[in-house]
């Protein structure tokens, strides 16, 4: 059973636009969210990280969105450019850390369009 | 700055044969993970170590084995190999203490196919 689910595999976002990533989970006990991104023949390298004590987080063009209500997140970049085409994985963790084993999303592929 | 490393990057082996991949923390730190990405999966969590002791267990195979070392390096020996295990493992570090990270970093992975 999936705990964390990005329903979209793929989003295509012209540059300068708003690329709006989803995911949601399932497990009430998750209270820390990662996102990381991830190029080909590269591991996942972290983004940015929310605790479910907030119900946003920014830094630079991203911005972690969570509605623990709803459990759902979401990370917004904004502008998009060409260098943010990769995979975003979300990632969720119990123990208010992600330094901790994670629990991933199977990944939406973002590609930003010159 | 230092990354994780992993090794080898690519392996190839047959069915029934064992394989070791061995993992190289960022300086320091001390916890280490590992996981596996099938194809079009997301990578699922299998071991983790910290200070040489295992840590938590996620849904690793009877057939492997890890360990961490008393430089911090970690190996997984994967026996009996199976069609199934092609995948990509990936290895992590983080520092849980003191100052801990508030994150895992990542190496590049190895990509295992077995034939």
């Amino acid at each position: 059973d999936q705990q964390v689910k990005q329903n979209s595999p793929s989003l295509s976002v012209q540059e300068g636009r708003i690329s709006i990533l989803n995911c949601d989970y399932t497990n009430s006990m998750f209270d820390y969210f990662l996102w990381y991104k991830k190029y080909p023949a590269e591991g996942p390298t972290f983004l940015i990280s929310i605790s479910s004590i907030k119900d946003k987080n920014e830094d630079g063009r991203f911005t972690v969105f969570l509605n623990k209500s709803a459990k759902h997140l979401s990370l917004h970049i904004v502008p998009s450019q060409p260098g943010d085409s990769a995979v975003y994985f979300c990632a969720a963790s119990s123990e208010f850390s992600g330094n901790t084993p994670l629990v991933f999303g199977k990944g939406t592929r973002l590609s930003v369009i010159a | 700055a230092a990354g994780v490393i992993q090794s080898p990057r690519h392996l190839i082996k047959e069915k029934r044969e064992t394989a070791t991949l061995k993992c190289y923390p960022i300086p320091r730190h001390d916890t280490v993970y590992w996981y596996q990405q099938g194809p079009g999966q997301d990578p699922q969590f299998l071991i983790s170590f910290y200070e040489k002791m295992q840590s938590d267990k996620g849904s690793i195979p009877d057939r492997f084995s890890a360990q961490q070392f008393s430089d911090y390096h970690s190996e997984l020996n994967m026996s009996s190999l199976e069609l199934g295990d092609s995948a990509l493992y990936f290895c992590a570090s983080s520092l849980a203490g003191p100052n801990p990270t508030d994150t895992q970093y990542f190496g590049p992975g190895t990509r295992l196919t077995v034939l």
